[in-house]
């Protein structure tokens, strides 16, 4: 089945490291999101890529980095720069046409510890 | 910049009661809008979509229509089920962007059914 898969599904992480998100699809949708989820403040978003190679910042870039060198793979690293990591987080793919196919993956969820 | 605000949940029904989870939506032109579901430890589905004035989507009992002269998208159902306890997510897309634009989304109603 098509789809967006994200690992880990749960993931700890100690001030001052570095994590990466993973997220893979295979739906050859060109454009993929990241989103951040907090309790009661609804997703927002931190990067997207509508192609390879090209990204952009969405609202809440600072402490995030992000490629897309393929067009399946699209990780989301968390630096230390991130003060405040402790979050869920989805990633999600459109395909552009007809106005529709948000597809989002299943979420990690990220602890620091 | 683009908007959308839901009422404050939580919202607790008992089953078969009417829902009813108000969305508003501020943005320029004519957006496309959505409602997305999560259930516990899941990312989000579609629920239902509308793309112009007037549309009503629906599915799985579930229906919103799109109101461009109140910027209103409300979600209802007219029997709750158990299964239907989730969060649920109002979104829009920016009319003028293009069809990979990012949604902007609602904070989000929890929902929960008693039976």
């Amino acid at each position: 089945d098509g789809g967006i898969t994200q690992s880990p599904k749960y993931l700890f992480r100690k001030e001052g490291q570095n994590v990466t998100l993973s997220c893979e699809q295979n739906l050859n949708h060109d454009a993929m999101y990241w989103y951040r989820q907090d309790p009661g403040q609804g997703l927002r978003l931190i990067y997207y890529s509508q192609i390879v190679n090209d990204f952009q910042k969405g609202d809440i870039a600072e402490g995030y980095s992000v490629s897309r060198e393929k067009k399946e793979s699209f990780p989301l690293t968390v630096t230390s720069a991130q003060k405040n990591p402790t979050a869920f987080y989805l990633c999600a793919a459109n395909s552009g046409t007809g106005r529709y196919g948000y597809t989002f993956g299943s979420g990690t969820r990220l602890t620091v510890v | 910049g683009d908007s959308v605000t839901q009422m404050e949940g939580p919202v607790t029904l008992s089953e078969e009661a009417f829902l009813t989870i108000n969305c508003t939506y501020t943005a320029t032109g004519y957006p496309s809008l959505f409602w997305y579901v999560q259930y516990p430890g899941e990312g989000l589905q579609l629920l239902l979509k509308a793309t112009k004035a007037d549309d009503k989507g629906s599915n799985k009992g579930f229906e919103a229509t799109y109101r461009k002269e109140t910027t209103s998208f409300h979600l209802e159902k007219g029997s709750v089920q158990v299964s239907d306890s989730a969060v649920y997510f109002c979104a829009l897309r920016d009319a003028g962007g293009t069809s990979y634009g990012k949604l902007t989304f609602g904070q989000g109603t929890i929902l929960t059914v008693h039976p």
